[in-house]
């Protein structure tokens, strides 16, 4: 059963970047997609973007394009996100997510993609 | 992009029955998941490919999904049930993730 663990929570100062880590324990990630989801304080979910890991293909949500990067480490089983230009209303908690495993060799996502596990969610405050 | 937008909150008294909306263009036509999140807490998926229930969910879960809305229905709610639930869909034509704009439900 792989679960997934993030890094710890971060304060940033405003146009700076902030990379956050979302380790897969007891397995690996490669039969999964990883997406990453934020969420400002009280306010709703907001998805960001995702990977494919077995191909390294990543996709991102229009409103973040050029500002965030996912990454995947196959050999650590560990996907990241990246984002930079920081700014007061980035500070939220970020979760990664997954769902259930598939193949995904082909590289392409499953109409249907959903998130039956999530991370524990890191605390990304921005700040000067 | 895909909208997806649920009523901003619910109050139901314990035992009654609790619906819980998400309208989307033809939503009907695609698949819709649903999240639960307590405070402090990450989600929690409750409801799969429009009417599946995960392992552990309680079977006063249940879910429709038809033309430009889907439902969340919870029965004989329990104060425990109150959270905020989320829609979600897949947008193939982009290949991304869509959340609604989340409800809130109390319990009276």
């Amino acid at each position: 059963q792989v679960q997934l663990v993030q890094s710890g929570a971060e304060v940033k100062k405003p146009g700076s970047s902030v990379k956050v880590s979302c380790r897969a324990s007891g397995g690996t990630i490669s039969r999964y997609a990883i997406s990453w989801v934020r969420q400002a304080p009280g306010q709703g979910l907001e998805w960001m973007g995702g990977i494919i890991p077995i191909v390294g293909i990543a996709n991102y949500a229009q409103k973040f394009q050029g500002r965030v990067t996912i990454t995947a480490d196959k050999s650590t089983s560990t996907a990241y996100m990246d984002l930079n230009s920081l700014r007061s209303e980035d500070t939220a908690v970020y979760f990664c997510a997954r769902g259930p495993p598939r193949n995904y060799a082909s590289g392409s996502y499953y109409n249907g993609e959903h998130y039956q596990y999530w991370a524990q969610g890191t605390l990304v405050t921005v700040s000067s | 992009s895909y909208v997806l937008t649920q009523p901003p909150s619910v109050s139901v008294a314990p035992g009654k029955t609790a619906r819980i909306t998400c309208g989307g263009n033809d939503i009907g036509s695609t698949s819709v998941h649903w999240y639960q999140q307590k405070p402090g807490q990450a989600p929690v998926l409750v409801m799969s490919y429009d009417s599946d229930r995960p392992s552990g969910i309680p079977e006063r879960f249940s879910g429709s999904n038809s033309g430009n809305t889907a439902t969340l229905t919870i029965t004989r709610v329990e104060a425990g049930d109150e959270a905020d639930y989320y829609c979600q869909v897949w947008d193939s034509s982009s290949d991304h993730g869509v959340f609604g704009t989340g409800t809130k439900v109390t319990v009276l």
